[in-house]
This record gives structure tokens, sequence and C-alpha cells, in this order.
């Protein structure tokens, strides 16, 4: 059972934005930095975001990441079909000492 | 460019034990932490162990101490899981996974699949 919580899903048209949110506790978001990763349907995961809002060299500046608290939530603007995809949270659980990831959110491009 | 393939994964009864291997290349091996991280079919990511550069330091998630050791043999490039009494939950595809920063995994093998059951 995941400590950190996302929406299941959410979607938007076509070059819309579409905001995903990661909601945990002062043990792991709250006092670490968050990942964000897309898992393609079929494929390995994807690191999207680290350290709350940097981009690994690669990744177009339609995906953001922001951090508030013990909240965290990815941004796609711009979006596109080829955008549909699982995406996770992730961060250091510093009271569990154990890596942990959000319970996923689907994207569905309408 | 850094890359990681996962073996080892197969049909094992409960109670039975396997061990996978992630072989890794385009990388200084020693100098980077390594996980594991597991999905169920249908599921959301789970992340299992991770062990430091040196090997010095790992870490289980609580689904699986006790039964599964993560090691590291820096002169082959190599990181192991040895899965000891798997039990029907353990089925999965498990990916090796490796650091870039302490709490980002930057890249990822392509996954091996484990399945438990009789």
């Amino acid at each position: 059972q995941s400590v950190l919580t996302q929406p299941p899903s959410v979607s938007a048209a076509p070059g819309q934005k579409v905001t995903i949110s990661c909601s945990g506790s002062s043990s792991n978001i709250g006092n670490n930095y968050v990942s964000w990763y897309q898992q393609l349907p079929g494929t390995a995961p994807k690191l999207l975001i680290y350290e709350n809002n940097k981009r690994p060299s690669g990744i177009p500046d339609r995906f953001s990441g922001s951090k508030s608290g013990t909240s965290a939530t990815l941004g796609i603007t711009g979006l596109q079909t080829g955008d549909e995809a699982d995406y996770y949270c992730g961060t250091w659980d510093s009271s569990l000492s154990v890596y942990v990831f959000g319970t996923g959110t689907k994207v569905t491009v309408l | 460019e850094v890359q990681l393939l996962e073996s080892g994964g197969g049909l094992v009864q409960p109670g039975g034990s396997l061990r996978l291997s992630c072989a890794a290349s385009g990388l200084i091996f020693s100098n980077y932490a390594i996980n594991w991280v597991r999905q169920a079919p249908g599921k959301g990511l789970e992340w299992v162990s991770g062990i430091s550069g040196s090997g010095g330091r790992t870490y289980y998630a609580d689904s699986v101490k006790g039964r599964f050791t993560i090691s590291r043999d820096n002169s082959k490039n190599t990181l192991y899981l040895q899965m000891n009494s798997l039990r029907a939950e353990d089925t999965a595809v498990y990916y090796c996974a490796k650091d870039v920063v302490d709490t980002a995994m930057g890249s990822w093998g392509q996954g091996t699949l484990v399945t438990v059951s009789s």
C-alpha cells in the first residue's frame, strides 16, 4: 500500500494542460526531493522530473514539476497523444528508510 | 549510453528461490546506487530494494525483508537479487534502476518477469 496518493486518472484534449497531484507526508515529500516517472504502455518507466522541478536531458519543457509542503504536482502542457501513459511520483521516506512510489495516474488524451 | 540488462526471471514454485542479475554498461558502475523495482501484472510500481555504490549499505521494502538479498559485484558491473521463500504475490516484472541522484532513478532496464505459481 503506497504512502503517496495520486488521482487514478486525468484526461484532456490534445493541446490542453493536465496536472497530476501527489500527496504525502512530512517523512517523505515534506523533507525530500520528488521525482516523476512516465511509463508508456508495455515499456519500462522513464524519469521525467527529479529534485522537484529539474528535467533530465531530452525531456521537453512541456513537462514541469513543483512541490509545496507535503504535496507535489506534475504539469503537462500542449498535451499530445504520445503522452498517454501512466505517471508515478516517487521519493525517499526518511521514517521508513524506503523509497516510495505514488499510486499512479493514467493520462488519457481525449 | 547507460544500459541495464536484467536476466534470471522465470517460473518458480511457491517457497522456491531465484536469483536475478542486472548487467550494466556505459557507466562507472561503482559510482552509483542501484535499485530493484517491481510491477505486478496490471499494478503500480513497487520499490523492492536498493544498494549503495560500494555495496556497504542496503535497503529493503518490508514486503521482502528477510527473504530477498541485494548484492553487487563491481568488478563485473553486475547487480543481483537473491529471492528466497517466494510467494504468489512476488509475481511481477522486476526492473533494475540506477540512481541519477539520491531520490531519482534515471536509467532502467527492460525488466525480467518472475512468476511464482504451482
